[in-house]
């Protein structure tokens, strides 16, 4: 079966750092892309960044690029999502999730974490 | 503004069917990209419910089916259920963006 647990969310002010992580199992964590989407309060779904099986790539979305940073450690099976410069703005629940598909305009979310609040505020 | 556009709210009386649009543009599902539809219940986590466009993971019923036609997409629901009231978003991958992208949601109401 297959298993995400987020963890690390929590309250920090605005301009601060946190680290998320997502221990995986019950798959072959190395073998598949992993990546994290975000739900504000009362809004949608907003993909937040991906990272390849073997770590090699990375994407990010525009909102988040150059302050966020994903890793994963293929040993412990745990991905990261390490948040710096964080904003009001990205206050939300975040998920981990697995990826499936051949190619990256085939990718989608097959399995998906609890979620973990992170929230910005002074 | 959500890259892919579905109606905030649809709605429809137990056993009727209903569709879900996700209207997207020639940079992501008309650019053959593939479009998913995940369901998420009050306080959970989405649950994938159609991928490839029109394929159900096992479990999920064949009540639901998803359809692509040029750079539009749709979720089907049939014999609606009081337990189908709820969220839907669909998803596709954006070639201009260079990322996955989601609708904003829609809130299916049981009639």
């Amino acid at each position: 079966e297959v298993q995400l647990l987020e963890s690390g969310g929590g309250l920090v002010q605005p301009g601060g750092s946190l680290r998320l992580s997502c221990a995986a199992s019950g798959f072959t964590f190395s073998t598949y892309a992993m990546g994290w989407v975000r739900q504000a309060p009362g809004k949608g779904l907003e993909w937040v960044s991906l990272i390849s099986g073997s770590g090699g790539g990375t994407y990010y979305a525009d909102a988040v690029k150059g302050r966020f940073t994903i890793s994963r450690d293929n040993s412990k099976n745990t991905l990261y999502l390490q948040m710096n410069s964080l904003r009001a703005e990205d206050t939300a629940v975040y998920y981990c999730a697995k990826l499936r598909g051949l190619r990256l305009n085939t990718w989608h979310f097959d399995y998906w974490g609890q979620g973990a609040l992170v929230t910005v505020s002074s | 503004q959500s890259v892919l556009t579905q109606p905030p709210s649809v709605s429809g009386a137990p056993g009727q069917r209903v569709t879900i649009p996700c209207t997207g543009s020639s940079s992501n599902i008309g650019a053959g990209s593939d479009v998913h539809w995940y369901q998420q219940l009050p306080g959970t986590a989405p649950k994938l419910l159609i991928y490839g466009n029109n394929n159900r993971p096992s479990g999920v019923p064949d009540r639901f089916s998803g359809s692509k036609s040029g750079a539009s997409a749709s979720l089907a629901i049939t014999g609606l259920q009081a337990d189908d009231e709820t969220d839907y978003y669909c998803q596709s991958y954006d070639s201009s963006l260079s990322g996955w992208v989601f609708g904003g949601g829609t809130k299916l109401t049981v009639l």
